[in-house]
């Protein structure tokens, strides 16, 4: 049973650029949560998808967009990239979009210069 | 707003030893609480999750507790092994009707040998 995938691994990219993250939920799950991990700090809640709509979101500017495909797999962009989204970004999934057990991929560590 | 916090940032303890991680939150109406493991650079691995209705959970060698009332929880882990060495996450589930977790900023633990 495969759990929590994201893709890729690592990005770097310069500041101004796009970029989009994938994240693939654990089989039988149809919720994605997106979060932000600062280092040395706890993952920051983002944005939770479910049905393929934001269901709700964190205190994150616009330049963090989502989407959820019909496979239930999950993409975040971010626009106009600055030095302070350089974070690990965490993708939980879980079964429905409420308070249950969320389980989380490794993570994608996105570093911008 | 729920602030939820994690004390201390760092703990060193020998080999053998039982230790406890303390987790506290603002405000005790919550869902659920959910202890995470997270190994650096990695993503988190869920270890317990206590619903609001109950007062402990038990898996292996770790205990976890809440006391709602007091907005509090802690993590017991007994007879402690250089492998438990990890970052400590306890996060919160405000509501049933969200998914979105509240995390504290973690306990770095270290094990010596």
């Amino acid at each position: 049973d495969a759990g929590v995938t994201q893709s890729p691994t690592h990005l770097i990219k310069t500041r101004g650029q796009q970029v989009t993250l994938r994240c693939s939920p654990k089989s039988g799950h149809d919720t994605v949560s997106w979060y932000q991990q600062a280092l040395g700090q706890g993952p920051q809640f983002i944005f939770q998808y479910y049905e393929e709509e934001e269901r709700q979101r964190g205190n994150f500017p616009d330049r963090f967009s989502g989407h959820q495909f019909p496979n239930y797999s999950s993409e975040l962009n971010v626009n106009a990239l600055l030095l302070g989204d350089s974070a690990l970004y965490l993708c939980a999934s879980s079964f429905g979009f409420r308070g249950y057990e969320q389980y989380f991929g490794p993570g994608t560590r996105l570093t911008v210069t | 707003k729920q602030e939820v916090t994690q004390i201390p940032a760092a703990l060193s303890v020998p080999e053998g030893e039982n230790l406890v991680l303390n987790c506290s939150f603002t405000d005790s109406a919550i869902y659920n609480l959910q202890w995470f493991r997270q190994d650096p650079g990695k993503g988190l691995t869920s270890l317990l999750l206590i619903q609001s209705s109950q007062r402990e959970q038990t898996s292996g060698r770790l205990n976890a507790s809440l006391d709602k009332s007091s907005g509090r929880s802690t993590l017991y882990i007994a007879a402690s092994q250089p492998g438990d060495s990890a970052t400590y996450l306890c996060a919160v589930s405000p509501s049933s009707n969200t998914g979105k977790l509240i995390f504290g900023q973690g306990t770095t633990l270290q094990v010596k040998p």
